[in-house]
């Protein structure tokens, strides 16, 4: 597509409930970038991909919190039994040559735990 | 480890320049970018620097970098009402993750 797709753009889920978030990013972009951001807060990096594989898991927040990549192209991003601390804006990226022209970003999935 | 800083909040008269000052730790850093964030929507790439430039234009932005004392600067002249927004200074290392300051939330002003 022309842009990097996130699903769903709003989730409201009760705490302990399951959510998968979905990220589609350009065709062709090898490098995928999942990134946090709670409100008035900057941008936490949680994992990014090279093709399916994942580099640097370090960000990832608690073992509630995995991701996968299939086909090099869409990433899930799955939060276990969630809490209201895990309320935030998740935002993908990806980008061509590995991030050294920047990224595009998505719109972003907001999270609401209640 | 590695820091990005940005102060939070910046305002100006409409028609002014602005200026976002961002500071960094790794001076290891390669490139270096300014994005901007409209209220619900994503992060949009402004523009980009290689840490061997000092300088870069781009119709009304002008980045500056200081590597000696890992300065980064966007000036915005002629700041309009749709400038408002936040920005964010990051940077990274080739094959690396963006690290990204907090973001200067920008308010133009009438």
């Amino acid at each position: 597509g022309a842009g990097v797709s996130q699903s769903p753009s709003n989730k409201v889920t009760e705490k302990g409930k399951d959510v998968e978030l979905r990220c589609d990013p350009i065709s062709g972009h090898t490098a995928l970038y999942w990134y946090r951001q709670s409100l008035g807060q900057g941008l936490e990096f949680l994992i990014y991909f090279q093709g399916n594989s994942a580099p640097d898991k370090s960000g990832l927040p608690s073992d509630r919190f995995s991701a996968e990549r299939t086909g090099g192209s869409v990433s899930t991003l799955t939060i276990q039994r969630t809490q209201q601390e895990d309320s935030a804006v998740y935002l993908c990226a990806s980008s061509l040559d590995g991030g050294n022209y920047g990224y595009t970003f998505g719109s972003g999935t907001r999270l609401t735990v209640v | 480890g590695e820091d990005v800083e940005q102060s939070l909040f910046l305002s100006v008269r409409e028609g002014d320049s602005s200026v976002i000052n961002c500071t960094y730790t790794d001076s290891s850093s390669t490139y270096l970018y300014w994005y901007k964030q409209e209220p619900g929507a994503g992060l949009q790439l402004l523009t980009y620097i290689f840490s061997n430039m000092d300088m870069k234009q781009d119709q009304r932005l002008t980045v500056l970098l200081n590597k000696k004392d890992k300065h980064l600067s966007l000036r915005i002249a002629d700041t309009q009402t749709g400038d408002s927004a936040i920005y964010f200074c990051a940077e990274t290392m080739k094959m690396r993750q963006l690290t990204f300051g907090s973001g200067t939330q920008l308010t133009v002003l009438p």
